[in-house]
């Protein structure tokens, strides 16, 4: 199975400043067939990113995917309030498919 | 709008079965599967399978191989995942999501709410 590893485990900003989530892959992703999901607390995850760089309907542009091979970003330009939450990674260019461990975006 | 809406809560004791079910609506049922992914406390996502609502194709995780089911009913437009021989460890948050390929192992671009499985003696 593919592992992802998303660093850092923790990102403490404030509003308006710029987000950067890293997401390694164990091997290549084939196809850069990966998704990054949103997730806040008692709500269902939310898909912001697929096929590494194509933002999911109604997703504001401050919201960016980049990469290929193994190393995968996700980058918020300007943090709003309602973005403080969990960012996951999830790889399906390979069976099955995974998620990484999760990046939480705290207020600082 | 594409919804998918989950069962209620359930508190199970050890060595039960659980039934969840995910009515979907607002799209052609049988043109996506759905997948189902939990949330244990404290712990990331897990997907746990897949399956096909065109033709009812499966593809499991292998840690759940011997224990888990899935089935949809197009007349319903509702999926279902049942769990057998459940442990504390399965304890958890269970989503189903549809997948955005038809063949499935592809990204997910609709969620359930979740359903809360409680599994405690």
């Amino acid at each position: 199975d593919i592992v992802l590893t998303q660093s850092p485990g923790t990102l403490s900003l404030s509003p308006g400043e710029r987000a950067t989530l890293s997401c390694r892959a164990s091997q290549s992703v084939s196809s850069g067939y990966l998704a990054w999901y949103q997730h806040k607390s008692g709500q269902a995850p939310r898909l912001l990113i697929y096929d590494a760089f194509n933002r999911a309907t109604g997703i504001p542009d401050r919201f960016s995917g980049s990469g290929s091979g193994t190393d995968f970003t996700l980058t918020i330009s300007r943090l709003e309030p309602e973005d403080f939450a969990v960012y996951y990674c999830h790889q399906y260019g390979s069976s099955p498919g995974t998620f990484g461990q999760g990046t939480k975006v705290e207020f600082k | 709008q594409v919804q998918l809406v989950q069962s209620g809560a359930e508190v199970k004791k050890p060595g039960d079965s659980v039934k969840l079910s995910c009515k979907a609506s607002g799209y052609s049922f049988i043109t996506f599967g759905i997948t189902w992914v939990r949330q244990a406390p404290g712990q990331g996502l897990e997907w746990m399978g897949w399956i096909n609502a065109y033709n009812g194709n499966t593809n499991f995780a292998e840690k759940f191989q011997d224990r888990i089911s899935m089935t949809t009913d197009s007349a319903t437009t509702t999926g279902y995942m049942e769990l057998t021989s459940l442990t504390s460890h399965d304890t958890a948050v269970y989503y189903c999501a549809r997948d955005a390929h038809f063949g499935g192992e592809g990204y997910f671009d609709f969620w359930g709410q979740g359903t809360l499985v409680t599994v405690a003696s």
